[in-house]
């Protein structure tokens, strides 16, 4: 079974300084791990997805995130923030699911980041 | 818009009324995916279909939920007798179905349920 702990439910940072949204999983498999931003009122944003690809992934709107195996943790960054980053983001792990090769996403619960100007 | 379309935006329904929700997916995606997502939770899901296969639901909350893809491209989702615990935002996802996919969301119907 696959599980997604998202450590802070609010984070607040100032503008124009580093965020750091931290997200940690369990998988029985080799998980894809996503990072969705929800803004009021709005549906699901993909920010990134990592694959087993490189460890290092870049999205959207300056995000980046690390996949680390040994910590099963997918930690999302950005150097410095925007006004227009205040959001929920959603850590999010896909499994293979028994039924006919699809996938299923399990997702956190969710982190309040807000911005102060 | 080419992305996943859902309607209406919001119901408001009083308790024991019926409501059926749609959502239009990306045209070319053969998966949709229906989630719930209660305050403060993240999205939890619900069922899913393969072209108009129904493929799992034994998630779906309860036997007042139901869903339905009748041509493999739009899908609705049913509630009857409605609660008001059932107050929530409903999803609906698709995916192109291959291997480590991404789905992608609509913008959600907001339930409540007086």
């Amino acid at each position: 079974a696959q599980s997604v702990t998202q450590l802070d439910s609010h984070v607040s940072v100032s503008e124009g300084t580093p965020v750091l949204l931290r997200c940690n999983y369990s998988s029985s498999y080799s998980p894809s791990l996503f990072w969705y931003v929800q803004h009021p009122n709005k549906g699901l944003q993909l920010l990134l997805k990592y694959t087993s690809a490189a460890t290092l992934v870049k999205g959207i709107n300056g995000f980046e995130a690390e996949f680390k195996k040994s910590e099963t943790s997918f930690h999302l960054t950005k150097p410095s923030a925007h006004m227009s980053d205040a959001a929920e983001y959603f850590c999010v792990v896909s499994e293979p699911y028994s039924g006919a090769g699809s996938y299923q996403l399990t997702f956190g619960k969710g982190t309040k980041l807000s911005v102060i100007p | 818009d080419t992305g996943v379309s859902q309607d209406p935006r919001h119901k408001i329904t009083k308790r024991g009324q019926n409501v059926t929700f749609r959502c239009d997916p990306i045209s070319e995606h053969n998966r949709l995916y229906w989630y719930r997502q209660t305050l403060g939770q993240g999205p939890e899901f619900l069922t899913y279909f393969q072209n108009e296969a129904q493929l799992e639901k034994s998630r779906l909350l309860s036997d007042r939920f139901s869903a339905e893809r009748p041509k493999g491209s739009f899908s609705t989702l049913e509630i009857q007798r409605t609660e008001q615990g059932d107050s929530a935002m409903y999803l609906c996802a698709s995916s192109l179905g291959q291997i480590k996919e991404t789905q992608y969301f609509g913008p959600g119907t907001r339930l409540l349920v007086l």
